[in-house]
């Protein structure tokens, strides 16, 4: 029964590598959002979709690229990936866009070696 | 550049005191402002919202909201130690093209 769900949990990597986390919710929400944690918790927008159209694009390395194949999914993929993108990134959905609530998955945690 | 800040903590308190978060926002157009707890190693949840000024109150947790001081706040009454875990604020902006703004988190702590 799991609002918003995100896969994998944990993501531990090699620099340089090509990598993807899924997120999928069951709210039928409108507007689906991916958000990056770094190491002192700082939880910062990365990019924003509202019915499959990309709202947000905060700036963000072009390695990053989102995509939502329908409005109940929004994938990550991130190219030749950087120590620096060591990180938890939370997948978030919302009704519709801006003033309502956002839900959170649980979180990938992902560690580049 | 739209901001959110908190103090980082950490606040202790002793259980069943209040508790009392502050939060203050840059941008004097604001909407929504929100309140979430995230516990360590956990995704954040919400805890409140609050669209007007004044307060909100839910249980133990009363939100005040004041837009001519631009200052949010999350009052936790009777606090727990389960209420132990960093609170985000999170705010609005009136600005298209953007969604929330997060605080970087107040972290308390309530002993027994």
């Amino acid at each position: 029964d799991t609002a918003v769900s995100q896969t994998p949990k944990y993501l531990v990597t090699q620099m340089g590598n090509d990598k993807s986390i899924k997120c999928e919710q069951n709210l039928g929400h409108d507007t689906m959002y991916w958000y990056k944690q770094d190491s002192k918790k700082f939880l910062k927008i990365m990019f924003s979709y509202n019915n499959k159209e990309l709202i947000i694009n905060e700036t963000v390395p072009n390695r990053f690229s989102p995509k939502s194949p329908d409005k109940a999914h929004l994938n990550l993929h991130i190219n030749s990936l950087e120590l620096g993108d060591s990180a938890v990134y939370f997948c978030a959905s919302s009704q519709r866009w801006r003033r309502e609530t956002q839900y959170f998955g649980p979180g990938t945690r992902l560690l580049v070696l | 550049q739209k901001e959110v800040e908190q103090n980082s903590g950490p606040l202790s308190v002793p259980e069943g005191a209040i508790a009392s978060l502050n939060c203050t926002y840059s941008d004097r157009g604001s909407q929504s402002f929100f309140w979430y707890r995230q516990y360590s190693g956990k995704s954040p949840e919400l805890i409140m919202f609050i669209y007007s000024n004044g307060d909100k109150e839910d249980g133990r947790f009363t939100a005040q909201l004041n837009k001519a001081s631009q200052y949010v706040s999350l009052l936790i009454r009777d606090s727990q130690p389960s209420d132990s875990a960093t609170y985000l604020c999170a705010v609005t902006p009136n600005q298209a093209g953007t969604a929330l703004i997060f605080g970087k988190g107040t972290t308390l702590s309530v002993s027994s």
